[in-house]
Parts: C-alpha cells; structure tokens; sequence
C-alpha cells in the first residue's frame, strides 16, 4: 500500500539550532512531493514542491529539501530555526501513474515546538 | 486572488443524522478534494472531483459522498453520522486534473464533532 512515514513524531530545539525532518515514502513510481505546514490557529500551507528536476528545492522562510530517489526520501532542512517556526510540519506524497488521481497521502505529522 | 473557503467553521451533530459542507475553490481552480483529519493525525483522502465527476476515491464508505458545480464549488454530505465521523473536513482546491498531481491548496477547514 501506498504511504508515507514520518519519522520524527515531535521535536523540541531551541532557536538557532538546526532543523532535519524526516519523510520517506512506499511507492516504487514517479511521485511529486511536498512539505505543508501548519501554523496555530492557521490552516495547511505549502512550504515547498518538487515535481522534476534539481532534486534539492527551496521553500519560503529558509526551508529546504532533497529528494533522493534511491532511498524514497524526501528530508526537510532548515539551518536555523526561529520561535515562528513553531508548527506542525506534514509530508505528502502523490502518486503518478494511470490508476492514481492525483490524491495527496500525508504522513502522520511533526510537532515541531522551537523555544526562544 | 481569493483563497480557498469552507462553511461552516464548525458543526455539532448527534449520532445517525446527515451533515453538509461546503467549500469554494480558489480562482481559476477546476479541482476539488476533500480529506479528514483526526486529531493526532494527517489528513486522509475522501475523494477528488473535476469538471464535476467524481475522478478518485480513498478508502471511505458510500454514506460519504460529494458533489461539485459548474462553478467549481463543491459539497461533502455524510449519511449516518458515527462517533468517528468527528474530524476536521479539509477542502483543497487545485488547478487541473488530479491526474497531473498539481498543486493542491487548502481551505481553513470545517470541525465536526459528533455526539
């Protein structure tokens, strides 16, 4: 079955430090992938897409991610956290392919809380 | 550009009544998709609508169904509520088929609990 996993459930850094989620997902296709975002109080956000090409793509407020295809991952980064940072972080996935339709399967989520 | 919207923000209902909700897709999409999302988890997929057929469905019952209309708006009804029905109801609009696996954009969602 098609799914995808997060690997950190919730994550507490303090400002400055370094961030690394983890996302990897089950499907032997071509997928697209994102990461959203969900602020308090806010609804889901894009942070960042990749769909072809460099696998290493930017989002907004200083995220990253990299795809590698070899090991059906898909990490986000960010170098320096902020408090603002504090949110709930989801991977999804989309399958390509004939019998897909385009469907986002996320994973479970992480609660990334950042103390100042 | 106006984003995308869901009524109501939230809803109570009891056990074995129906319930529907609205979402208005952002300009220019043609795409509507619905997900719910119990607490603790990520949303899951309950079925995507294009040029106002039903264009795939994920692992949820009959009693769960939709519609979308010519202005691409769309409706989720649920039959029969159960207690486990109770979730956040997330509307995402996008700006082709789904089959392309676009953009999907979301809407603040709508909170049923049921009783």
């Amino acid at each position: 079955a098609q799914s995808v996993s997060q690997h950190n459930h919730h994550v507490i850094l303090s400002e400055a430090a370094s961030l690394e989620l983890g996302c990897n997902y089950s499907y032997g296709g071509t997928v697209n992938l994102f990461w959203y975002v969900q602020y308090p109080g806010q609804h889901l956000q894009l942070l960042l897409k990749y769909f072809s090409g460099d696998p290493l793509v930017k989002g907004i407020k200083g995220f990253e991610a990299e795809f590698i295809k070899s090991k059906f991952s898909f990490n986000l980064r960010k170098p320096s956290v902020q408090w603002s940072d504090t949110a709930e972080y989801f991977c999804a996935v989309t399958p390509l392919g004939s019998s897909n339709t385009g469907k986002l399967i996320f994973g479970q989520g992480t609660t990334l809380q950042v103390k100042p | 550009e106006t984003g995308v919207t869901q009524s109501p923000t939230h809803l109570i209902k009891t056990r074995g009544q129906q319930v529907t909700l609205r979402c208005s897709s952002q300009s220019g999409h043609n795409t509507v998709s619905w997900y719910q999302q119990a607490l603790g988890q990520g949303p899951q997929f309950i079925f995507q609508y294009y040029r106002e057929e039903e264009n795939g469905r994920g692992n949820f019952p009959p009693r769960f169904s939709g519609l979308q209309f010519p202005n691409y708006s769309s409706e989720l009804n649920v039959n029969a509520l159960e207690l486990d029905d109770s979730a956040l109801y997330l509307c995402a609009s996008s700006r082709s088929s789904g089959n392309h696996g676009d953009t999907q954009y979301f809407g603040p969602g709508t909170r049923l609990t049921v009783l």
